[in-house]
């Protein structure tokens, strides 16, 4: 079954880094999302892409984030520079754009796990 | 705006006892509704799902009934394994179906 791949899987970096989290949605799908999980709490909505723009951001999508979709494959989410609580599990997930589109249901990544020291 | 409150866990049980995670939403319209499971370890995958009224959503021996009346899409399983244990969340739809709302994710434990 066609599934949504991030990488990397764990990425550990300083304070003031820049990190890029990488994604590959399902192939045919054309809507894609961010979603992030800080240890042991809710899983938080980031931003929703759609059509090569931002559909919908929450208050967490600040500045220093960005999502690019650089070539027909990779979905990407750029923390400019890293603060201790952007430590989190990020989720990538992708949704089809026709019969399950309706639903909403979301395909979901096993997750790059952030850690920043 | 819309959102979702789960029963805080942990739960934990004892093989083959009777699970019910409580899950109610706040939506306008009318939301599809979802639970996910975590796996330790790992990431979230849909357990089982409904999309309307009365819809009866059922995986693995678990069932979620979506209740419009009282908002509430709880879930249950009669008769839980070892291998169960998990973080479940439940989720919802915004009325235009484009964004997923979780609820905080109940840690369910099973012992054998």
């Amino acid at each position: 079954e066609p599934e949504v791949t991030q990488t990397p899987s764990h990425q550990v970096t300083q304070m003031g880094q820049e990190v890029i989290l990488r994604c590959v949605p399902i192939s045919n799908h054309l809507y894609f999302y961010w979603y992030r999980q800080i240890l042991g709490q809710k899983v938080e909505f980031l931003v929703s892409f759609y059509n090569n723009e931002i559909s919908e951001k929450s208050e967490i999508f600040d500045d220093q984030f960005s999502v690019e979709r650089p070539d027909g494959s990779n979905f990407t989410l750029k923390i400019r520079s890293t603060k201790l609580e952007d430590s989190a599990m990020y989720f990538c997930a992708s949704r089809a754009t026709s019969g399950r589109a309706r639903t909403g249901e979301l395909f979901f990544g096993e997750g790059s796990r952030l850690t920043v020291l | 705006g819309d959102s979702v409150t789960q029963m805080e866990g942990p739960v934990t049980l004892s093989e083959e006892a009777f699970l019910t995670i409580n899950c109610t939403y706040t939506a306008t319209g009318y939301p599809s509704l979802f639970w996910y499971v975590q796996y330790p370890g790992e990431g979230l995958q849909l357990l089982l799902k409904a999309t309307k009224a009365d819809d009866k959503g059922s995986n693995k021996g678990f069932e979620a009934t979506y209740r419009k009346e009282t908002t509430s899409f709880h879930l249950e399983k009669g008769s839980v394994q070892v291998s169960d244990s998990a973080v479940y969340f439940c989720a919802s739809t915004n009325n235009a179906g484009n964004m997923l709302t979780f609820g905080g994710g109940t840690r369910l434990m099973v012992k054998p």
